[in-house]
């Protein structure tokens, strides 16, 4: 029973190019969220997705960042023309739909690195 | 949104100590989760909690949710070097969005 699983775990990128960050749900969820950890700095929300939905992306930057969670396959965090600025970590949590919607199971993050 | 503030922001202490860390808002949560973050992997939730003054124990860890459900505490009885880690509060909010403390980053020596 796997849980969240995160792909690449750690990327590097050059300043202008573009980064996917993957995100494979827990079996039985169809609830994704996105958070964002910059050094020393907490976790912060970023976009809930559920299949082929955005729900609210009040997160997310207003430019360069887009989501997906499409009905076949993983959600998807896309980057564009990435910044030295957009290195942190970034994690995917999901949950389940109904009563157990409040409960996020994170991944282990994918770390991305902007040279 | 109303932030949450976590103290201490780092803490540092000998196996087998107890240790108490602290969630504060200005306003009232409706629940509040607590979870550990090891270093290069996710936080994990620990715990939930809603009922203002509620108690809630997992082995060596109490998690007390303030009677004006404004604060919660999180403690740590005999500490071992297995609790090292980040440990975060955060409210949830409208929509499943979590809203998270800045976490007390706790260090235990052996």
């Amino acid at each position: 029973n796997a849980g969240v699983m995160q792909n690449p775990r750690h990327l590097v990128r050059r300043r202008g190019q573009e980064a996917r960050l993957r995100c494979s749900p827990m079996k039985g969820h169809s609830h994704v969220y996105w958070y964002r950890q910059l050094p020393e700095e907490g976790l912060k929300f970023m976009v809930y997705l559920q299949k082929e939905n955005i729900i609210d992306e009040s997160g997310m930057p207003k430019e360069r960042f887009s989501a997906e969670f499409p009905k076949e396959g993983p959600s998807i965090l896309r980057i564009q023309q990435v910044v030295r600025g957009d290195s942190a970590a970034y994690f995917c949590a999901s949950s389940p739909a109904g009563t157990g919607a409040n409960v996020l199971t994170f991944g282990a993050g994918s770390r991305l690195t902007v040279l | 949104t109303q932030l949450l503030e976590q103290s201490p922001q780092f803490l540092s202490i000998q196996e087998g100590e107890n240790l108490t860390v602290y969630c504060n808002s200005s306003s009232v949560f409706s629940s509040l989760q607590w979870y550990r973050q090891e270093p290069g992997e996710g936080p994990v939730l620990l715990v939930t909690v809603v009922t203002g003054g509620e108690v809630k124990k997992l082995k060596r860890l109490t998690f007390q949710f303030g009677d004006a459900r404004k604060d919660s505490s999180l403690h740590i009885t005999a500490a071992q070097p297995g609790d090292t880690g980040l440990y975060l509060c955060a409210r949830l909010e409208y929509g499943n969005k979590l809203v998270f403390g800045a976490g007390t980053i706790l260090r235990v020596k052996s």
